[in-house]
């Protein structure tokens, strides 16, 4: 069974505070990694895409990737209280079969 | 370029009875998901279509769920007869070719279910 594991929080971080959210999977085969979030009573919408070992930064955004950890970070760097939503980790294999989620981890930033 | 349209939005039913939801991908998206989603949980991906024909069905509850993708563009599922526990919200997504690693999903508003 092919996993994705998050803390479900919540997260609480100050405003301005960075933002580190954890995410580790099962399936070593899997090849790209997502991170959306997710406001309440919304659908989820795509942060970041990463699919090499080490770091991607997009603007206040970083995501990291270890595959010989099985691990994916995103940091969240000047958090804003618009940053609180859930946070959802997605895999997906090579071959794109599906897209395997976490539970997401729920962040607020205190004002 | 318009996203991935769903209907009704909301949805309150009694169990036992039947529900429908319709779908309509980003245009020329070749992949079609159902996601069901209970509150506080993450996405789980009910069926997954390629153009249309079905790749993934492993998780959708065939006693009272069903789907399908004619023509390869519109989807719809059904579910028959609903029970309490399917109270959820049923997202719909799309993406580009399934083999090719640099393609995301892109998910609708969602359909809100509740059932009484």
């Amino acid at each position: 069974q092919k996993e994705v594991e998050q803390n479900s929080g919540p997260l609480s971080v100050p405003e301005g505070a960075i933002a580190s959210l954890n995410c580790t999977y099962s399936d070593r085969g899997s090849q790209s990694f997502f991170w959306y979030r997710q406001y309440s009573g919304k659908s989820p919408e795509l942060i970041m895409s990463i699919y090499s070992n080490g770091d991607k930064e997009d603007g206040r955004f970083t995501a990291q990737l270890n595959k010989a950890s099985q691990y994916v970070s995103l940091l969240i760097r000047d958090s804003q209280p618009s940053d609180s939503a859930t946070y959802l980790c997605a895999s997906r294999d090579n071959y794109g079969q599906n897209f395997v989620f976490g539970p997401g981890t729920r962040l607020s930033v205190l004002p | 370029e318009a996203g991935v349209a769903q209907s009704p939005r909301y949805k309150i039913i009694e169990k036992r009875q039947s529900v429908a939801f319709w779908c309509n991908p980003i245009s020329g998206h070749a992949t079609l998901y159902w996601y069901q989603q209970i509150l506080g949980q993450g996405p789980k991906l009910l069926i997954q279509f390629q153009n249309n024909g079905v790749v993934d069905d492993s998780q959708l509850p065939k006693d009272r769920f069903s789907a399908e993708r004619l023509k390869g563009v519109d989807s719809t599922l059904k579910i028959q007869p609903a029970k309490l526990e399917d109270s959820a919200v049923y997202l719909c997504a799309s993406s580009q070719t399934r083999g090719s690693s640099g393609n995301t999903i892109y998910f609708g508003e969602g359909s809100w279910l509740t059932v009484v």
